[in-house]
């Protein structure tokens, strides 16, 4: 079956850095997002990637791995705006997307 | 604001009521989607509607009853629903259904039945 494996919940500093990983087994691959959630709101589009490697956009950046299954998504200069849910999804060569359960991602002072 | 707009935001129902749920996009989107989410689940697609027509019925109930009068408009038709059919119900839009473009969601209907 397709699975997405992400964790449950991470807590992390101000300012600090903070990686939060996502492991994939699809049918075919057409490419991997990352959504965050703030509590109460629409999920919106963070990044995508297809190709191996570090896609970059400011604080954010996220990493791809094809060979291994294996994403992350690193926030940097982290700021309380940024307490949220992360949702990792992979697209399957049908451009079904699956979804992991998402990551609560805690920012303290 | 997404472009992506749903209403009621929230709905509590009883298990013999029947309810509409409501999502309208002006994002000018060929495909739109009801997505179901449930506290510490993956996000659950429900049904998929590309140029109006359904493509995707993911054996979703059939006191789920969607209907799509345009590329612009989508319903989500509830009926003697259960209690564990609480949940928040998502709402998306996308260029097409097999295009690798982003999906833009409307920020939910949290429905809840007693």
């Amino acid at each position: 079956g397709q699975n997405i494996d992400q964790p449950t919940e991470m807590t992390a500093t101000e300012g600090a850095i903070v990686q939060i990983n996502c492991t994939y087994q699809t049918s075919g691959f057409n490419g991997l997002f990352w959504y965050q959630q703030h509590a109460g709101e629409a999920p919106t589009f963070l990044s995508y990637n297809v190709l191996d490697g570090l896609e970059e956009k400011g604080r954010f950046s996220s990493f791809l791995s094809r060979s291994k299954g294996y994403s992350y998504l690193l926030l940097k200069e982290l700021q309380m705006k940024d307490s949220a849910s992360y949702l990792c999804a992979v697209m399957d060569s049908n451009y079904q997307l699956i979804w992991g359960a998402g990551t609560k991602l805690i920012i303290k002072p | 604001e997404t472009g992506v707009t749903q209403t009621p935001r929230h709905l509590v129902m009883g298990m013999t009521n029947k309810k509409s749920l409501k999502c309208e996009q002006h994002l000018g989107h060929n495909a739109m989607y009801w997505y179901k989410q449930s506290a510490k689940k993956p996000l659950e697609l429900m049904f998929v509607y590309n140029f109006k027509e359904q493509t995707e019925n993911n054996s979703v109930p059939s006191r789920f009853s969607p209907e799509c009068p345009n590329s612009s408009h989508l319903f989500l038709h509830l009926h003697t629903l259960q209690p564990e059919d609480s949940a928040l119900y998502l709402c998306a839009s996308s260029q097409g259904v097999e295009v690798t473009g982003e999906l833009f969601f409307g920020e939910g209907s949290r429905l809840t039945v007693l």
